[in-house]
């Protein structure tokens, strides 16, 4: 069935460093992907998402470029911020069956220090 | 303004005891859904309704029920049939019309079995 499936954490960065978070999937047709953020205690947000192949999705100075090549879907910032400490989750809008509407991989935890 | 409003905000509960999570949505959206979070595990999907008075299984069902008796609301009650109730639980909503996969989350419930 469909899986996304995003790099383990936590993933420890100083301030101003860049980031890379990397996300595959795997899906029967061209699903939309997307990147989801959930800061301290609270839901998840939108913060970026691509509906076919070579969109780019870009928010905040995140982006993430749809590969389906590599059925890829990698989160960059080139500099990142404390505030940006949060977890991140990819995930795809899965088309039928009983899983509602999307998947999402396990998040990973990001951690920026001053 | 618009958005999905989950109440409690933190809920304890002594073994045995059902309790009920509420989620309503202002947004008009047709389709809503219940997730639980546990560290180190991502989202999984407890149920899902996509219309007023239907809703579907998700991943995780058992020791949950739902109801979807008016379009804005979508409580969860956690049963004491539920043998690891404590988790964070997040409801979510998306609409239909274009719908390009998007969803809409709530700020969250933490429950705590005693």
């Amino acid at each position: 069935g469909d899986s996304v499936t995003q790099m383990e954490g936590p993933v420890t960065l100083s301030e101003e460093a860049f980031l890379t978070i990397n996300c595959t999937y795997t899906a029967t047709g061209y699903p939309s992907l997307f990147w989801y953020v959930q800061y301290p205690g609270e839901g998840l947000q939108l913060l970026l998402k691509a509906t076919k192949a070579d969109d780019k999705g870009s928010n905040k100075g995140f982006e993430a470029t749809y590969r389906k090549e590599t059925t890829s879907f990698h989160l960059e910032k080139g500099s990142v911020q404390v505030s940006d400490s949060a977890v991140y989750f990819c995930a795809l809008k899965y088309y039928g069956g009983s899983q509602g509407n999307l998947i999402f991989g396990k998040g990973t935890k990001l951690s920026v220090k001053p | 303004d618009g958005g999905i409003t989950q109440s409690p905000k933190y809920l304890f509960r002594k073994e045995g005891q059902n309790v009920t999570l509420s989620c309503e949505q202002n947004l008009n959206h047709d389709a809503m859904y219940w997730y639980r979070q546990d560290p180190g595990q991502g989202l999984r999907l407890i149920y899902y309704s996509q219309i007023v008075n239907d809703f579907q299984k998700g991943d995780i069902a058992e020791g949950y029920s739902v109801s979807r008796e008016k379009k804005e609301s979508f409580p969860l009650t956690v049963t004491s049939a539920q043998k690891n109730p404590t988790a964070f639980y997040l409801c979510a909503s998306s609409g239909t019309s274009g719908n390009t996969g998007e969803l809409f989350f709530g700020e969250g419930s933490r429950l705590t079995v005693l």
